[in-house]
This record gives structure tokens, sequence and C-alpha cells, in this order.
């Protein structure tokens, strides 16, 4: 029933792995993002797809690739992973302005 | 581009009493308005919105906010908060349309007992 899912929600990892988490949303919505949120809580626009297309990119390593397969799947990918990437990303939809998230991927860089 | 500023990074209350979270925004354009929460280990929950009409607006759980466009703020308010209103706040901007929301650095409102 959960409207915006994540997996997974807790992803350890080595400096310099590769990661993916991915996102799925059942609202029939078609925008889908990702917010990074530092460990200050500071909650920044990472992507934004609309409809599987790119639509906005913020200042984002070129290491964090997003996909969507489907405008109800949006998946990210993080290639050689740094200590700096240790945050929570949270997924989230849209129908307009109201945005609707997914619980979170904390995710932690050793 | 529209900004947030919230003032506040943590308010600490005491139950039953009043509360406000500020929240002020910068945009050269009409905006939508949005308060959101998030408990501990939780994802954003939207708590309000303020998209176009009255002013304030108001959540089930006794939470109201108002737009102030002269002042360019939408301060959250709570006139008796409990001990369950602990959480992180978030106050967001979007430009009218299908825009991303920007967010404000939060405020963390730690009610005592």
């Amino acid at each position: 029933d959960t409207a915006v899912s994540q997996t997974p929600k807790y992803l350890v990892t080595q400096m310099g792995n590769d990661k993916s988490i991915k996102c799925e949303q059942n609202l029939g919505h078609d925008t889908m993002y990702w917010y990074k949120q530092d460990s200050k809580k500071f909650l920044k626009i990472m992507f934004s797809y609309n409809n599987k297309e790119l639509i906005i990119n913020e200042t984002v390593p070129n290491r964090f690739s997003p996909k969507s397969p489907d405008k109800a799947h949006l998946n990210l990918h993080i290639n050689s992973l740094e200590l700096g990437d240790s945050a929570v990303y949270f997924c989230a939809s849209s129908h307009g302005p109201k945005l609707f998230f997914g619980e979170g991927s904390r995710l932690t860089v050793l | 581009a529209q900004s947030v500023t919230q003032l506040d990074s943590q308010v600490p209350v005491f139950e039953e009493a009043p509360v406000e979270l500020r929240c002020n925004y910068s945009s050269s354009v009409s905006v939508y308005l949005f308060w959101y929460v998030q408990y501990p280990n939780q994802g954003l929950q939207l708590l309000l919105k303020y998209l176009s009409g009255s002013t304030l607006v108001k959540s089930i759980n006794g939470f109201e906010a108002e737009f102030n466009k002269s002042q360019t703020s939408f301060h959250l308010r709570k006139p008796s908060v409990h001990i369950s209103d602990t959480a992180e706040y978030f106050c967001a901007v979007s430009r009218s349309g299908n825009t991303p929301l920007v967010f404000g650095k939060g405020t963390r409102l730690s009610v005592i007992a």
C-alpha cells in the first residue's frame, strides 16, 4: 500500500564501491525526484524526472546516475562512493506542487 | 530563484505551551508554500500548504500557518503543543507550476514534559 517505496532503507558500504537505490511509486504521478538530506538535515534536490525524462539535474557529481525505466520507477546509481556521499536519500513523486516522499534510504560510506 | 529561511534551528517548548516556527521566503514570482514534518527516522509528511485563496491554512492536528505576502512569510503556529509534536519541521517553496520544492534548513521542535 506504500505510495512511494525505496529500497534498501539502510546501506553501509566501503569507499570506492558502487551502489544503487531503487524507488517505486504507485500513485500514477508523472514526476519523480531524488533529494539528498545531509547530516545537518538540509534537504537538497538532486534530480527530477517527468515521464521518464530528466528535467532537472542540479550540481551533482556525474558519479550519480539516475535511471527511470518507466514513470513509476526512478532508481539512483552511485559510482565510486566517497565519504561525503553519506546521507539519507529521499525519493519523491508529485502531480502538481504537492510532493509525496518515501521513507528514505540511509547510506553510510566507511 | 526561490530560497527559504527558517530562522530558528531549534525550538524547545513546554508541553501545552504555544509555539511559532518562523519561515521567510524570497521569490520574484508567485509561489506555493508548504510545511513538512519529519518524525525521527521517517520520511517527510505534508503538514499543510498554501496554493491560493485564504491566506490562513490549517492542518488536522491543530497547526496553522498564514501566508503574508508583504512580509514574505509563512510562519507555522500551534496554540498548545503535545509531546508527540516533537519532530523536524521544514518550510518549502515552489514556483507556481510543476517545479521542485526548495526547502529551508529545518527547525527542530522539542516538546518538554
